[in-house]
């Protein structure tokens, strides 16, 4: 079965400091990865994607993730972490051979002046 | 360039009554999909159309169906509501149904809430 594990319900980080949201996946076939962002009572918007190719990924908002396929992880990063960083993160995976996605349970991050 | 819209923001039905959630697209995209994100969890994939078809559907019971218009906007019918429908039903479009090359793009979302 194809899935994606956030083991992290809450990470805290002092502003300025780095910050990892750590994501693990299974998966059939090569791993198509994704990094989501959620405000309050808003929708997702999108961070970042691997698809094939360099396994550091540089997306927005200042954010990369790390590809590593032996531990297969997508761990997001960011190296000074702002309070207005603080939202929902959700890593997914798209499932072998259709369009959909799988989404992980989510990791608040809270981010501290 | 618009992104997706969905309509309305917020609903509260009673239990047993059936809803009509709408989408519209991002300009340019074709592929509507939609999502149930539950209190506290991830979204869980419904269902997506393409062509006006039903193209896939994730593990929800018949009383979920869906509709795509020829200009592409979607909606997602529930009938029969269960307090346990209560979640934020998102819409997500893309183009050509490949939504890992050309990307997704979420609307904000429905808050549906069944009492």
């Amino acid at each position: 079965a194809q899935s994606v594990a956030q083991p992290e319900d809450q990470v805290n980080v002092a502003e300025g400091n780095p910050l990892t949201v750590k994501c693990t996946y299974s998966v059939s076939g090569n791993p198509y990865l994704f990094w989501y962002v959620q405000y309050p009572n808003r929708g997702l918007q999108f961070l970042l994607k691997y698809i094939t190719g360099d396994n550091l990924v540089k997306g927005s908002y200042g954010f990369e993730a790390e590809f590593n396929k032996s531990q297969t992880s997508f761990h997001l990063k960011k190296p000074s972490a702002l309070v207005s960083d603080s939202a929902l993160y959700f890593c997914a995976v798209r499932a072998y051979n259709t369009d959909k996605l799988i989404f992980g349970t989510g990791t608040r991050l809270q981010v501290f002046p | 360039d618009a992104g997706v819209t969905q309509s309305p923001t917020h609903l509260i039905k009673t239990r047993g009554q059936q809803v009509t959630l709408r989408c519209s697209p991002k300009s340019g995209h074709d592929t509507v999909s939609w999502y149930q994100q539950a209190l506290g969890q991830g979204p869980q994939f419904i269902f997506q159309y393409y062509e006006e078809e039903e193209r896939q559907r994730g593990n929800f019971p018949d009383r979920f169906s869906g509709h795509q218009f020829p200009n592409y906007s979607s909606e997602l019918n529930v009938n029969a509501l269960l307090l346990g429908d209560s979640a934020l039903y998102l819409c997500a479009s893309s183009l050509g149904g490949q939504g890992d090359n050309y990307g997704y793009t979420f609307g904000s979302g429905t808050r549906l809430t069944v009492v």
